[in-house]
């Protein structure tokens, strides 16, 4: 499968424990993003890679997410304390920007996160 | 605040029907986007349009965009009960944030 994958699929937890989620981009695409979506909305953006470089955060990432894309490849989410707030779907998704700057994102199917 | 907003939320048709979904945006962009969600799954791209391109054509879709009025529509001609899904606008502004922006979405029913 060369599409992009996310582990693990669905993720329950209890509220205060940490979680951590990993992605694996499409291996030649130099861009990796994170969104959440909630049921009934559309994705909201949380952060994204330029290979290991993390250029943006959204407000929305508070200090309990980090995320983390070591040597340009795979990537983590991690989310500390977990709230039940924090119960959404956690998209990945990749692409390859090229000279005309025009992105097609790629997803991969996403973890469901249900705190409890 | 949604940087795309859909219109509208739910739209329910018969098979061999069209279905026109609307977008409208806030912020100047550099393109728009239309991306298709089956339940429970990944966002998949359907088709891009140029901010200085005003429709184009994919298949069974047909996109228009209107920079004037910051809007843009998704048609589905010929609908099959497999094109049910939700279906989402995102824009790639043409300052700030880079990422995309996604609107709440249209969930489209389409009846055998």
């Amino acid at each position: 499968d060369t599409g992009v994958s996310q582990n693990p699929r669905h993720k329950i937890t209890k509220r205060g424990q940490n979680v951590t989620f990993r992605c694996d981009p499409i291996s030649e695409h130099n861009r990796l993003y994170w969104y959440r979506q909630t049921l009934g909305q559309g994705p909201e953006f949380l952060t994204y890679f330029q290979n290991e470089a993390q250029l943006e955060k959204s407000r929305l990432l508070s200090d309990r997410f980090s995320a983390e894309r070591p040597k340009g490849s795979f990537s983590t989410l991690e989310i500390q304390r977990t709230e039940q707030g924090d119960s959404a779907m956690y998209l990945c998704a990749s692409s390859l920007v090229n000279r005309g700057g025009v992105e097609k994102l790629f997803f991969g199917s996403g973890t469901q996160l249900s705190v409890l | 605040s949604q940087q795309g907003e859909e219109d509208p939320q739910a739209l329910s048709i018969q098979e061999g029907e069209n279905a026109t979904m609307n977008c409208s945006y806030k912020t100047s962009i550099n393109n728009l986007q239309w991306y298709r969600q089956n339940s429970g799954r990944g966002l998949v791209h359907l088709i891009l349009i140029r901010s200085n391109e005003r429709e184009k054509h994919s298949g069974r879709l047909r996109v228009t965009l209107d920079t004037s009025k910051k809007s843009s529509s998704l048609l589905i001609t010929a609908s099959r009960a497999a094109d049910t899904a939700s279906y989402f606008c995102a824009t790639d502004r043409d300052t700030g944030r880079r990422a995309l922006t996604f609107g709440s979405g249209t969930r489209l029913q389409v009846q055998p």
